[in-house]
């Protein structure tokens, strides 16, 4: 059975990094082919990938916010970490991170983590 | 990146009714393309992966088709648990992305 969680703040001040921790089971991020996502979505909005690790260490990263975005994992933990610089409100979101299949789709996610970000 | 619009961005239904979502990417994905069910406060379900291939579990009445550019997510018979917000994700290249979603309510 494949599990996820999200684990980090919920309140983060403008200016400040945020660091999420995906913790799962049920699967290993050393296995050929498999990677974990972070995807967020804003209240009442669309979802919004972020960020992407591979079992080999391959990363990739949304264009559009990649200067702010670092994902890390430990796969001895079975975790997975993803830091945001320079938080603003606009980030206020549900931070989730999900299992990618090899073809691309995301089958297994976190329940998600509301990060509100205020001064 | 490529753009996912999704159509229309809302439907109001009744149960039994027959619904379709319709997904387009602004360039051709050949099948790569996901849907899936969002019900408030919950994480997303795939429902179906290769524009056509229904998840392990999700119920028949589900199914995708299409390939390129256009793509249709249709429920044969709308049941009441099936009331959610409905998104497609482009699994062709980096960055995924998702269309804007289509909420489907009660009529």
């Amino acid at each position: 059975q494949i599990t996820l969680k999200e684990s980090g703040p919920t309140l983060v001040k403008p200016t400040q990094t945020l660091t999420l921790t995906c913790t799962f089971s049920g699967f290993s991020l050393s296995t050929s082919g498999v990677g974990v996502g972070w995807i967020r979505q804003p209240p009442g909005k669309a979802l919004e990938w972020l960020a992407l690790i591979y079992w080999d260490d391959d990363k990739r990263y949304s264009p559009s916010l990649k200067s702010r975005l670092t994902i890390t994992k430990d796969t001895s933990k079975n975790q997975v970490v993803l830091t945001m610089t320079n938080m603003d409100p606009v980030d206020t979101a549900t931070y989730y991170c999900a299992h990618r299949a090899v073809g691309g789709d995301f089958i297994y996610w976190g329940q998600g983590a509301l990060v509100t970000v205020s001064s | 990146d490529i753009q996912m619009s999704q159509s229309p961005s809302s439907v109001s239904a009744s149960v039994g009714d027959r619904v379709t979502i319709t997904c387009r990417a602004s360039q051709g994905i050949s099948s790569w393309l996901a849907w899936y069910q969002q019900k408030p406060g919950k994480a997303p379900k795939l429902l179906i992966y290769a524009a056509s291939s229904l998840q392990s579990g999700v119920p028949s009445r589900f199914s995708g088709s299409g390939s390129g550019t256009d793509f249709t997510l249709t429920i044969s018979s709308l049941q009441p648990e099936d009331f959610a917000t409905y998104y497609c994700q482009q699994a062709n290249s980096f960055p995924p992305t998702f269309g804007q979603g289509t909420k489907v309510e009660i009529k």
